[in-house]
């Protein structure tokens, strides 16, 4: 049972073109959502922390949002270093510290 | 800014051999992970380590697998003796409450 989906699985953008990778869950008593940048060859470096229905988090061109059922990772005008998988976890919903993967987002932002 | 590092970034063994990944998490954390991700595939949750014992482990970490924390700085995983499946990228993760969880680069381990 899939308890985190992303979508799309790939995205190409030109420089400059915003958008949007959806992450849904189907966790229930959500506990924490997680967004991690990875590059190839490289560990999840850690963007953002999600606790709560209507909670934002931004950095630089990236911002996170979070519904009751998915989160937004919404890319505005971005630029080529964008370029990277984006990955969106959940914490285990029993009493547990382990996150969920999700199979990311491949992102690529062409000049 | 302080990081969790991994060696060896590259490791090659032979079935059945023995293997050691090592990991030296960031200096005031508490909570150790081991994390491994099969080309391709989810990054997937192996062991939570933390007060000197396993609080959490997967059904992927069966008895061929261990971990310990010989000294107040590195953090290992051992494979006893290796099969094929264990190919795959081997991340060491730490934080220092139970999130968030900062991750190394990684040791591929490769099964011949």
């Amino acid at each position: 049972e899939d308890q985190v989906t992303q979508s799309p699985e790939a995205l190409r953008l030109q420089e400059g073109e915003s958008s949007s990778l959806n992450c849904s869950y189907t966790v229930s008593g959500l506990r924490g959502l997680f967004w991690y940048r990875q590059d190839p060859g490289k560990g999840p470096e850690f963007l953002f922390t999600l606790y709560s229905a209507g909670e934002e988090k931004e950095k630089e061109r990236l911002k996170a949002t979070l519904t009751k059922k998915e989160s937004f990772l919404h890319i505005t005008a971005p630029k080529p270093e964008d370029s990277a998988t984006y990955l969106c976890a959940v914490q285990d919903p029993l009493d547990t510290d382990k996150l969920i993967f999700g199979t990311g987002t491949r992102l690529q932002v062409f000049p | 800014e302080p990081e969790v590092t991994q060696t060896p970034s590259h490791q090659v063994t032979q079935m059945g051999q023995e293997v050691i990944l090592r990991c030296v998490p960031i200096s005031n954390h508490l909570y150790f992970y081991w994390y491994r991700q099969i080309l391709g595939q989810k990054v997937e949750f192996l062991v939570s380590f933390y007060n000197n014992e396993i609080s959490e482990k997967s059904e992927i970490f069966d008895d061929q697998f261990s971990v310990e924390r010989p000294d107040g700085s590195n953090f290992t995983l051992k494979i006893r003796s290796t099969k094929l499946e264990d190919s795959a990228m081997y991340f060491c993760a730490s934080s220092e409450g139970s999130q968030p969880q900062h991750f190394g680069d990684g040791t591929r381990l490769s099964i011949l």
